[in-house]
């Protein structure tokens, strides 16, 4: 079975700084999918960004970003300008193209926004 | 607005009760699955089915139950309830298969916290 591995279990940045969560997997397969969710205190599980892994260039929505590596089986998350709303846990998610439907988990990243 | 919807949000059970968390979407996704969400362990599968009538183990799915009798509904029944059953629990869903556009990412309903004591 494929792992996610979030190395961080704790981060924090000052607002309107820019941090890097990070985020490495493990699979033989070279077609999937790679997300980051955001967990906010509500407890709705909310998408971020999520890349191909076909895809070369690196997933951008507005102040999200991911560096992809794919050789080095790698995906980190960074949001540049920090706000207090960026304050959650983030997970990292894998998903196969060709094995079905299920997803891996990592095992989070609670990130804290110091204004 | 379409999504998927869990209830209850919220219930406390006690050891050795039964009970059942519903699940809903109005997405027409074809896959639905269960997760249970604990402090330092990230999501752990428990069910998932890939369509009505089919439903297979993930991780974790010993005392618990499903079953898919429509697309729209997955229920997970929680047959004896256990302290160790103490968690949050999420449905989510999804379109079936591989390239699908931009639908290939999971849709979570809002969890329910369930505290067996």
């Amino acid at each position: 079975a494929q792992t996610v591995t979030q190395s961080q279990p704790e981060m924090s940045v000052q607002e309107a700084e820019t941090v890097t969560l990070s985020c490495t997997y493990d699979t033989s397969e070279s077609d999937y999918y790679l997300f980051w969710y955001k967990q906010p205190p509500s407890r709705q599980m909310i998408l971020v960004i999520r890349q191909e892994a076909y895809k070369q260039q690196n997933a951008t929505e507005n102040r999200f970003s991911v560096n992809f590596q794919k050789a080095a089986k790698s995906f980190s998350l960074k949001i540049s300008d920090s706000q207090l709303g960026d304050a959650a846990m983030y997970f990292c998610a894998y998903r196969s193209a060709n094995t079905g439907n299920q997803f891996y988990f990592g095992t989070g990243t609670s990130l804290t926004v110091i204004p | 607005n379409a999504g998927v919807t869990q209830t209850p949000k919220f219930q406390v059970l006690k050891t050795g009760q039964s009970m059942t968390l519903q699940c809903a979407q109005d997405m027409n996704h074809e896959y639905m699955s269960w997760y249970r969400q604990d402090p330092g362990m990230g999501l752990r599968l428990i069910h998932y089915s890939v369509g009505a009538g089919i439903t297979d183990q993930g991780e974790v799915p010993n005392g618990y139950n499903v079953s898919r009798s429509t697309t729209e509904d997955f229920p997970l029944r929680l047959l004896s309830a256990a302290p160790s059953q103490t968690s949050v629990y999420f449905c989510a869903s999804s379109r079936f298969g591989g390239r699908t556009g931009s639908d290939y990412g999971y849709t979570f309903g809002s969890g329910t916290r369930l505290t067996v004591v």
